[in-house]
């Protein structure tokens, strides 16, 4: 079993969507949460980080369930420019990396 | 410089050649991490470091992946004897001291073995 799991997508939505994305994590003892994006040949870049309480950056809303195992983001009202994987990040002490999630949104 | 810097961006080795990939952190980072990245797959881990010291390299595929950062700065992955299936992207990245931090990634090198 993978470390951190994510559904590999593709998600196709319309622009003005909005969309979930889900991932799990195996190792009780992660300390610290994170979302980065990439883009196609591109390095990861953080978007977001994950806090217990739940955190909104815009039109993005990151929540994590400690107890579940489980981490969120949700993205509000999509634009094209959102179109990227979407990578979780778990970190105890490496910094571990789901397989991304492939977000296509169209016009 | 401003962020985290990588070199070559590209590399073409003939398969048994051996290869060594750069990586320079942002001024100051004390952990440094490496990531294979192959086409359609998130990064996966191969290596932590916090300043020279090599927490964990439990991520490095075989015993010809070597990693060093000797001064606690500049890091370099080596591979001996490449093989076809070495063909990825490696990433770098590096972060403050603390779990909570941003990691900041390198453009990465493109690795291809012929």
């Amino acid at each position: 079993r993978k470390e951190v799991e994510q559904d590999p997508g593709p998600f196709n939505v319309p622009e003005g969507a909005t969309v979930a994305f889900n991932c799990t994590y195996s190792n009780s003892a992660s300390q610290s949460f994170f979302w980065y994006r990439q883009d196609c040949r591109k390095e990861p870049k953080l978007l977001m980080s994950v806090y217990s309480s739940g955190n909104e950056d815009g039109r993005f809303t990151a929540q994590l369930n400690r107890a579940s195992q489980y981490i969120s983001l949700l993205i509000r009202d999509s634009k094209l420019s959102d179109s990227a994987t979407y990578l979780c990040v778990v970190r105890w002490v490496k910094l571990v990396f789901g397989a991304g999630t492939i977000l296509r949104v169209k016009s | 410089g401003a962020g985290v810097s990588q070199s070559p961006r590209y590399k073409v080795a003939k398969r048994g050649q051996d290869v060594a990939l750069r990586c320079d952190p942002i001024s100051g980072h004390v952990s440094l991490f490496w990531y294979q990245q192959a086409l359609g797959q998130g990064p996966e881990f191969l290596t932590y470091f916090q300043n020279e010291a090599q927490l964990d390299k439990s991520g490095l595929p075989s015993d010809r992946f070597f990693a060093e950062r000797p001064e606690g700065s500049v890091s370099t992955l080596k591979i001996q004897r490449t093989q076809q299936e070495d063909s990825a992207v490696y990433l770098c990245a590096s972060s403050l001291a603390g779990l909570g931090t941003e990691a900041f990634f390198g453009q990465g090198t493109r690795l291809t073995v012929v």
